[in-house]
């Protein structure tokens, strides 16, 4: 069964800084893996999405990477801001008839 | 254009009422996705329609859960005889298609609270 971990579970810095959140997923045969944000009370909003056969994606001050032979995506924000304070959430599609399998988040809280 | 929508934004039950939930996908989307988030248990994964049907209900945390889909397009899922447990945020989510290019594009969601 996947499980996909992300670390840190939370994370307070100053606005400007550069930052990393790490995902792991422990089955390697994904088809892809997504990004998303979740503000508090509301739905979630797709920041990126990397194909299997793909090492990273950018949108502007977001650039995600994957590994998928060791089982690994980081979500780098270059230059935070406080609008960037949200849940960010990792999430592998495997195929077959299965949905996303979820990380438990990273709650993100960018000090202004 | 239009996200995916679903009603009621809130619900509040009580113990051992049914209850429906609505999803409408973004059009021409085919795939659509049933999640669940309660605070214990994280975001998972519920149900999954390819046009109509569902190929694998086995997601579905009890015999209580039901899900269809009419036309492609609309999906309800029912909860009988609700329990405190079915609390959460009912989330769906549709794509346009599966594989590779499966985006999944999220709703914002049903608070479900069972009193």
């Amino acid at each position: 069964k996947q499980e996909v971990t992300q670390i840190p579970a939370a994370l307070s810095v100053p606005e400007g800084e550069n930052l990393v959140l790490n995902c792991s997923f422990t089955d390697s045969a994904i088809y892809n893996l997504q990004w998303f944000r979740q503000d508090p009370g509301k739905g979630l909003t797709s920041l990126l999405l990397i194909q299997s056969s793909q090492r990273e994606q950018t949108s502007g001050r977001l650039n995600a990477s994957l590994d998928k032979s060791s089982g690994r995506s980081t979500l780098y924000i270059a230059a935070s801001q406080p609008g960037d304070s949200a849940t960010y959430l990792c999430a592998v599609f495997g195929g077959g008839a299965d949905g996303l399998t979820f990380g438990k988040g990273t709650h993100l809280i960018i000090q202004p | 254009g239009a996200g995916v929508s679903q009603s009621p934004s809130n619900k509040v039950t009580e113990k051992g009422k049914d209850v429906e939930l609505r999803c409408d996908p973004i059009s021409g989307h085919t795939a659509l996705y049933w999640y669940r988030q309660s605070l214990g248990q994280g975001l998972e994964f519920l149900i999954y329609f390819q046009g109509n049907s569902a190929p694998d209900k086995s997601g579905l945390p009890s015999d209580r859960f039901s899900a269809e889909r009419t036309g492609g397009s609309v999906s309800t899922l029912t909860i009988q005889r609700t329990q405190q447990e079915d609390s959460a945020v009912y989330l769906c989510a549709s794509s346009p298609e599966r594989g590779l290019r499966n985006e999944q594009y999220f709703g914002p969601g049903t608070r479900l609270t069972v009193t």
